[in-house]
């Protein structure tokens, strides 16, 4: 089934180590969004790419980094991670940029912070 | 409007009873609409959806209403079921620049049922 798939889904990291989540879609879509979901929030958009192009949220702060080598694979970069980073982490893509194509999320990986 | 709380509001249903499931959005230019069902441990799935110049739109056993006059949206499930628990967010889809659209997610609402 096409899907948006992300690995892995629990990630532990500490105070400070780098570490990357990844996200890939089989759905060929143009657009990928990541999304920063706290314990009983709203997820909340950190960034997200249209083809190539790179669209960043204001107050996405600067710890946070996104590749996205080709169309089906984005990363999201934690440069330091903090405790205050730890939350699910969500992926999520859409066919384009018309305001009806659906966003389609992945599972999610829940970061922890030791 | 963006969430800010940490504690979810909850509805507790009967198993076989309907749920009605409120949103409040703030921004009247807002011309498109979502609600998306997550359960524990996973990401959020897409529900139903409605554009502005509808007040109502049903799916299978869920329906929309929208009422623009007052900037709210209600999620109806009829003849809730165990496998309706979860969280339900509504979120506003709006075109960002050219280059995607933004989902604003309302606050969320828990769902339990008992059975």
């Amino acid at each position: 089934d096409a899907m948006v798939i992300q690995n892995p889904r629990y990630q532990v990291t500490q105070f400070g180590k780098p570490v990357t989540l990844s996200c890939s879609q089989t759905l060929n879509h143009n657009v990928m969004y990541w999304y920063q979901q706290k314990s009983s929030q709203a997820p909340k958009l950190l960034f997200h790419y249209y083809d190539k192009d790179f669209n960043n949220e204001a107050d996405t702060p600067d710890n946070f980094q996104s590749r996205r080598p080709n169309t089906s694979f984005c990363f999201l970069d934690i440069r330091s991670p903090g405790l205050g980073d730890a939350a699910m982490y969500l992926c999520a893509t859409s066919r384009g940029p018309s305001l009806t194509d659906t966003q389609y999320f992945g599972p999610g990986t829940r970061l922890t912070v030791l | 409007g963006e969430n800010v709380g940490l504690h979810l509001p909850t509805l507790s249903v009967q198993e076989g009873d309907n749920s009605i499931i409120n949103c409040a959005y703030s921004n009247s230019a807002s011309d498109y609409f979502i609600w998306y069902k997550q359960e524990s441990g996973k990401g959020p799935q897409f529900i139903i959806d409605i554009r502005s110049n509808m007040d109502k739109r049903q799916g299978q056993r869920v329906t929309v209403l929208l009422n623009k006059t007052v900037k709210h949206l209600s999620l109806q499930i009829a003849a809730t079921q165990p496998g309706d628990s979860a969280v339900y967010f509504c979120a506003e889809n709006m075109p960002f620049k050219a280059a995607g659209n933004k989902l604003t997610f309302g606050g969320g609402t828990r769902v339990l049922v008992k059975p």
